[in-house]
């Protein structure tokens, strides 16, 4: 059975204090995996599409890494506005639906 | 920019009322998708549809119903709300059909039944 899943739940970091974001999944063959910001009250925001492992991708203080069993959002040096909920997700094998994560909950305090 | 747009940013109905929920998409994608997301439980997807007047049942369809007249328009019905349908409601929309594609989410309804 496809499954994701994301850790930690919760963030709380520093201004300026790095740290990374997991999320692990089984898949009978990965074909694509998402990475979505997510505001409190808001619909999740396209961050990154990753399809094979070693594959990065880069936007401001965030970098999204992928192996054959999990991916990584690194965040370098996050300000308070990176405050949000990230989800990851891929497309089921053999239903086509989206399997999303039920997300972290990074906050990053002044 | 995809633009995915959604009728209400907050509804409350009382139960046993028929709700509309309405989404329109300005890019031209072929799918369209109704999910609702809850506190624990992350987003489970409800309905979806490839093409216009086509629809497929989710995950959690009970309850529920959809109508796509129209390429950029998806409705999701709920005929007979009820306090368990209180929810974040997303609509999403994407390009393609090799399930790969990139989902664009709209700004959310809140529907709370009471």
């Amino acid at each position: 059975e496809d499954q994701v899943t994301q850790s930690p739940e919760a963030l709380r970091l520093q201004e300026g204090e790095s740290s990374s974001l997991n999320c692990s999944y089984t898949v009978s063959g990965l074909r694509g995996l998402f990475w979505y910001r997510q505001d409190p009250g808001k619909g999740p925001e396209f961050l990154f599409t990753l399809y094979s492992a070693g594959e990065e991708k880069e936007k401001e203080r965030l970098k999204a890494t992928l192996t054959k069993k999990e991916s990584f959002l690194h965040i370098t040096a996050p300000k308070p506005e990176d405050s949000a909920t990230y989800l990851c997700a891929f497309p089921s094998y053999n239903t086509d639906k989206l399997i999303f994560g039920t997300g972290t909950r990074l906050q990053v305090f002044p | 920019d995809v633009k995915v747009t959604q009728s209400s940013r907050y509804l409350v109905k009382r139960t046993g009322e028929k709700v509309f929920l309405e989404c329109v998409q300005d890019m031209d994608h072929e799918n369209m998708f109704w999910y609702r997301q809850d506190p624990g439980l992350g987003l489970r997807l409800i309905y979806f549809s490839y093409d216009v007047k086509m629809k497929e049942k989710g995950d959690i369809p009970e309850g529920y119903s959809v109508s796509r007249e129209k390429k950029e328009r998806f409705s999701l019905i709920l005929e007979s709300a009820s306090t368990n349908q209180t929810s974040m409601y997303l609509c999403a929309s994407s390009f393609g059909s090799t399930g790969q594609e990139t989902q664009y989410f709209g700004p959310g309804t809140r529907l709370l039944v009471l």
